[in-house]
């Protein structure tokens, strides 16, 4: 059964760069059938959708989130990486990666199926 | 942006009876596909959100059949046929039909 393990630093500081990674265990990086996604938890804004990435190295990003987020994948390493630049108070949050199933609208899963158990990330100084 | 309400931020429950869970989208979802391009989670204390329904209607691999999605358009309702105590969490929708994704706000659901 797939798994997928986000991990990072636990703290970031204001301004700089959170930097997350994505390890899945199995080879579903691999298949078109599947994309790729970040979304995030706060109790003050609910589940956010940060960005997708698809097999073909294909990425669609929030506008709320476009000039500041990116996403990448390594089909070797089996790792999705994620950066947010620039980053404030309100970046503060649980973050999950999440497994999709590809279908017919651009940019998006027709469902993500599989989610990280999701890292604590706190912007402090 | 497509936006989703559920109406009801929580909801008790008696084990044992049944439940309905509504969320509306500001926006149709219905593709031209056929199918709605809305999916249920639900997110028990402490874990991530697990996937419930997609499209529409369509339960997951393993989701126990108490559970049930219908609706069409704007309208979707997320029913369990008898609520069991491994039910309560937060239960949320969300829609794939155009980027941005967007979830509500959730529903959460204990016990009475």
């Amino acid at each position: 059964q797939l798994q997928l393990h986000e991990s990072g630093p636990g703290v970031v500081k204001p301004s700089e760069t959170l930097s997350l990674m994505c390890s899945v265990s199995d080879d579903s990086i691999t298949r078109s059938t599947y994309m790729w996604g970040w979304i995030r938890q706060t109790p003050g804004k609910g589940l956010e959708w940060i960005g997708n990435i698809f097999e073909t190295g294909s990425t669609y990003y929030n506008p709320s989130l476009h000039s500041r987020v990116s996403i990448s994948m390594d089909t070797s390493t089996k790792q999705i990486s994620l950066r947010l630049t620039s980053v404030t108070a309100a970046d503060t949050a649980v973050y999950f990666c999440a497994r999709g199933k590809t279908g017919v609208v651009v940019g998006a899963p027709r469902w993500f199926d599989t989610w990280g158990q999701g890292t604590l990330v706190a912007v402090s100084s | 942006d497509i936006v989703m309400t559920q109406s009801a931020l929580s909801l008790s429950v008696t084990p044992g009876e049944p439940a309905a869970i509504s969320c509306r989208s500001s926006q149709s979802l219905l593709h031209t596909s056929g199918y709605n391009y809305l999916n249920w989670y639900l997110q028990k204390p402490g874990q991530s959100p697990l996937l419930l329904i997609y499209l529409g209607s369509n339960r997951a691999s393993g989701v126990p059949g108490r559970f049930s999605g219908s609706g069409s358009g704007t309208d979707f309702t997320l029913r369990i046929s008898r609520v069991e105590t491994e039910d309560v969490g937060v239960y949320f929708c969300m829609q794939t039909l155009q980027i941005p994704i967007t979830f509500g706000p959730g529903t959460k659901v204990d016990l009475k």
